[in-house]
C-alpha cells in the first residue's frame, strides 16, 4: 500500500530564517506530487504541484519554492521566512495516467508558525 | 475556470439525526468531484468521488453523495450521524481543463464546520 510521509510535524521558526519541509511517498512510482496551505484552518491553497523530476510548477507567486530531487521526494523550502508564511502546510500524492478519478492522498501536515 | 462553493461556514446536527453538507459547482466540461474529511491538525482524508454514472455515490464511514446536474450540486448525506462525525468538510472539484498538462490538480472549497451534538 502507499504512505505519505511530511516531516516535521510542527515547526516554529524566526522571521529571516531558512525553511525546509519534506515529504516522501512510498509503495507508488511517478506520482504527481502537491504542496497546499491551509490557513486560519479554512481553506486550502495550492502552492506547487510536480508531475516528475525536477518539474514543478507554481500557482500563486510567493516567498517560497519547491524542488523535487528524487521521484517521490518533494520539498518546499524558504530562504527567508516572513511572519505571512504561517500555516499548515499539506502535501499530497496522486496517480499520473488515471488522474482524471483519482483523488488526492494527503500527508499528515507540518504546523509552521514564524515568529 | 473550475470552482466549487460551500455556502454553510457550519452545520450543527443532533447524534442519530440525518446530515446533510452542500456543495455546488461550477465546471466547463464534465464535473469531477471529490469530498474529504479534516480532524483538528491532520491531512485530509478522501471520502468519495463522483465521476460518472449512478447519482447517488457511497464512500467511506457511511458517507454518500448526492450529484444534481441541473442544480450544479454535489450534496454529502448521512442517515444518522455520530458524534465522531465531528470535523472540517471539504467539497473538491479537478480542474479538467489541465487533466494532461497540469498534473491533475484539486480546487477546494472553503470547507464546513460539522458538530454533531449528543
Amino acid at each position: 500500500s502507499q504512505t505519505i510521509h511530511q516531516w516535521p510535524a510542527t515547526l516554529v521558526q524566526p522571521v529571516g530564517s531558512p525553511l525546509s519541509l519534506e515529504c516522501t511517498v512510498e509503495g507508488t512510482s511517478n506520482p504527481n506530487l502537491y504542496w497546499y496551505r491551509q490557513a486560519a484552518g479554512r481553506g486550502l491553497q495550492l502552492l506547487f504541484y510536480s508531475v516528475g523530476i525536477g518539474q514543478i510548477s507554481s500557482e500563486v507567486p510567493q516567498n517560497l519554492s519547491a524542488s523535487r530531487p528524487q521521484d517521490r521526494q518533494f520539498i518546499l523550502s524558504s530562504k527567508k521566512l516572513l511572519l505571512s508564511d504561517s500555516g499548515f502546510y499539506l502535501c499530497a500524492w496522486a496517480r499520473q495516467g488515471t488522474n482524471r478519478d483519482s483523488p488526492l492522498h494527503f500527508g499528515n501536515g507540518t504546523r509552521l508558525t514564524v515568529t | 475556470a473550475q470552482s466549487v462553493a460551500q455556502p454553510e461556514d457550519q452545520v450543527n446536527v443532533a447524534e442519530g439525526n440525518p446530515l446533510t453538507v452542500k456543495c455546488t459547482y461550477s465546471v466547463s466540461g464534465n464535473p469531477y468531484l471529490f469530498w474529504y474529511v479534516q480532524y483538528p491538525n491532520r491531512g485530509l482524508q478522501f471520502l468519495l468521488k463522483y465521476i460518472t454514472g449512478d447519482n447517488l455515490v457511497k464512500g467511506s464511514y457511511g458517507f454518500e453523495a448526492e450529484f444534481n446536474k441541473s442544480q450544479t450540486s454535489f450534496h454529502l448525506k448521512k442517515p444518522s450521524a455520530l458524534v465522531s462525525d465531528s470535523a472540517l468538510y471539504f467539497c473538491a472539484v479537478r480542474d479538467v481543463a489541465g487533466v494532461y498538462n497540469q498534473g491533475g490538480k484539486l480546487i477546494f472549497g472553503q470547507g464546513t464546520e460539522l458538530s454533531v451534538k449528543p
